[in-house]
């Protein structure tokens, strides 16, 4: 069974400039949850969706969004990238909504803002 | 007060050694817990669940403790490919979602 897929790999943005990242869930998972990792630390809780709602936002200013589609696949949109937005982003899937589900991870998308 | 804290390290150990780690948390009404293992420049993968009862799993022991806001992992006989960055995380349930906090991770060094 294919696991979370995430693309592109690597991309490469200047300053001001708007990224959409993709996500698709394991099949059966109808939620998915975006995180920033930036180099040395923990990753960073943005979003979480489930069947097309958000249903948890971390501390990320308005420019972050995301949206989820009813094959339950994803997009991060990041608006005029700051530097500070170069990060390893990850998006991980779970069949629902329980806390106690284990969170399945891509291998995330390497941002390079410049 | 950050959310979860955990020791950075490195923590450098012989092979065989048994090493512990550990992690506190600041909201008291945290739900479930749990530890990841992170390789360099690899997705986080769950190594375990954390139970206020405890857990084991081979050579891998997990302690919640509630009333002081912590949780522990051991390893035990480690191994060199024990050699890893652990995160411990944290989850809350605020406004109908879940809110997911992750430790900056431990840094684990197994050597010969």
């Amino acid at each position: 069974d294919a696991g979370v897929t995430q693309s592109p790999t690597h991309l490469i943005k200047t300053r001001g400039q708007q990224v959409t990242l993709r996500c698709s869930p394991i099949s059966g998972h109808k939620s998915v949850s975006w995180y920033q990792q930036v180099l040395g630390q923990g990753p960073q809780f943005i979003f979480q969706y489930y069947e097309k709602e958000e249903r948890g936002r971390g501390n990320f200013p308005d420019r972050f969004s995301a949206r989820q589609f009813p094959n339950y696949s994803s997009e991060l949109n990041v608006n005029a990238l700051l530097l500070g937005d170069s990060a390893l982003y990850l998006c991980a899937s779970t069949p629902g909504l329980l806390s106690s589900y284990e969170q399945y991870f891509g291998p995330g998308t390497r941002l390079t803002v410049t | 007060r950050k959310e979860v804290e955990q020791d950075p390290g490195p923590f450098n150990v012989p092979e065989g050694a048994t090493v512990a780690f550990n992690c506190t948390y600041s909201n008291s009404a945290s739900q479930s817990f749990f530890w990841y293992r992170q390789d360099c420049r690899k997705e986080p993968k769950l190594l375990m669940s954390v139970y206020s009862s405890g857990n084991e799993d081979g050579r891998f022991t997990a302690q919640l403790n509630r009333a002081s806001q912590y949780i522990s992992l051991l390893i035990r006989d480690s191994k060199l490919s024990d050699s890893a960055t652990y995160l411990c995380v944290v989850i809350g349930v605020t406004g109908g979602g879940n809110k997911l906090t992750f430790g900056t991770g431990t840094q684990l060094k197994v050597e010969l």
